[in-house]
């Protein structure tokens, strides 16, 4: 059964604290991706990540960082994290290949309060 | 740029009615769309998809079909339930096929007894 973790499913940080996100999955996928949710937003896109060490900027990617250093895990690093980071985190994963229609396959979520 | 535009919620319905919930998309190329559920608490999980104009997804009593005219892809379902309250966000695929996807706001639809 497909299966994508998460660490955590709720954190509480201090502002100015270095926070990781850690997501693992067991689908031996090579894409990988970090959204935020928040009401009236839908889900953004923070980072992705196509292989081992590669990643590319999403769409808010201002305030985090991403790590891939094995395949099956991809982490999200909030270096100074702030109220406004304040949000729940989605990771996903995706297999590769020609068709475009792969589904995205979500792990439960983070929902991380800064203080 | 691209877009998902879904009908705000929320959405209230009694047991048994039925639902519409509308997603228009960007019309840049021949996109894969898709329906997310996201029951509280959990993640998004796939409803259903559609990757060429006419076709029609299903599962689960939900249906939407891909409208390629009107940049189309409305989630519907004749009966609902309960236990269908939950999240629903549209999304669709990008072309390059970076595997990337693009969601719209979601739609809370809650169904009473």
């Amino acid at each position: 059964d497909v299966k994508v973790t998460q660490s955590s499913r709720y954190l509480v940080k201090r502002t100015g604290e270095k926070v990781f996100l850690e997501c693992v999955q067991d689908m031996d996928h090579e894409n990988m991706f970090w959204y935020r949710q928040d009401p009236g937003l839908g889900l953004r896109l923070i980072y992705f990540s196509y292989d081992v060490k590669m990643k590319e900027k999403g769409d808010i990617p201002e305030g985090y960082s991403v790590s891939r250093e094995k395949k099956e895990r991809f982490s999200l690093i909030l270096e100074s994290a702030s109220t406004n980071q304040t949000s729940m985190y989605l990771c996903a994963s995706r297999g590769s290949g020609t068709g475009i229609s792969y589904e995205q396959y979500f792990g439960p979520g983070t929902r991380l309060t800064v203080t | 740029g691209d877009s998902v535009t879904q009908m705000e919620g929320p959405v209230t319905l009694s047991e048994e009615a039925f639902l519409t919930i509308n997603c228009t998309y960007t019309a840049t190329g021949y996109p894969s769309l898709f329906w997310y559920v996201q029951y509280p608490g959990e993640g998004l999980q796939l409803l259903l998809k559609a990757t060429k104009a006419d076709d029609k997804g299903s599962n689960k009593g939900f249906e939407a079909t891909y409208r390629k005219e009107t940049t189309s892809f409305h989630l519907e379902k004749g009966s609902v339930q309960v236990s269908d309250s939950a999240v629903y966000f549209c999304a669709r695929g990008q072309i390059s096929n970076t595997g990337k996807l693009i969601f719209g706001q979601g739609t809370t639809l809650q169904v009473k007894p």
